[in-house]
């Protein structure tokens, strides 16, 4: 069984497009989270969500929304896409104050 | 604030023999401290982690770690690499909100057969 699951896996769009990454975790976590990891593999929070609240929210444009419709999904809408949004992308989750875990990623191309 | 350093990006060995991945940390107060391993086009697997219990640390795979706090290193060492060890490793600190983590900025690990 696939703990943290994101789809999809890879997203090629063009610049200035809407697109969204979903994700969903089945251990029961009450805290999940976005990552960016750049092209020198460099991981940077993005977001988190503890019960339906946003807890982090580093300097992100605003043209990124996480949207937690429960506490096992934390969908990632993006808005008006630009180049530099290219990077891959990871879900994880954890209880509160312990290990997180990762999904898969969702490798993500703007042309 | 916290953070981790780690020394080197790129780590070359021959299988068979020890791995040595080095990360210094900063921390204001007692840290928490994970290794994660990510193979190529795959997520994040944690390790191991530290959470200042004994401060010798076992994970998965034969891995383990220190923490000495007086060297303020948390190094990832394996007595015999093997070819599946290829991956990079991320040193990753806890910091103060109990949710933040502060990832390292990656070693590559290459297997030589």
């Amino acid at each position: 069984d696939t703990a943290v699951s994101q789809t999809p896996k890879y997203l090629v769009t063009q610049m200035g497009n809407d697109k969204s990454i979903k994700c969903e975790q089945n251990l029961g976590h009450d805290t999940m989270y976005w990552y960016k990891q750049d092209s020198k593999k460099f991981l940077k929070i993005m977001f988190s969500y503890n019960n339906k609240e946003l807890i982090i929210n580093e300097t992100v444009p605003n043209r990124f929304s996480p949207k937690s419709p429960d506490k096992a999904h934390l969908n990632l809408h993006i808005n008006s896409l630009e180049l530099g949004d290219s990077a891959v992308y990871f879900c994880a989750s954890s209880r509160t104050g312990y290990e997180q875990y990762f999904g898969p990623g969702t490798r993500l191309t703007v042309t | 604030a916290q953070s981790v350093t780690q020394l080197d990006s790129h780590v070359s060995v021959s299988e068979g023999t020890p791995v040595l991945l080095r990360c210094n940390y900063s921390s204001s107060y007692s840290p928490s401290l994970f290794w994660y391993v990510q193979h190529p086009n795959k997520g994040l697997q944690l390790l191991l982690k530290y959470t200042s219990a004994a401060t010798l640390v076992k994970g998965i795979n034969g891995f383990e770690a220190e923490f000495k706090k007086s060297e303020t290193s948390f190094h990832l060492t394996k007595p015999s690499a093997h070819m599946s060890d290829a991956a990079e490793y991320f040193c990753v600190v806890r910091g103060t909100g109990a949710n933040n983590l502060f990832f390292g900025t990656g070693t590559r690990l290459t297997v030589i057969p």
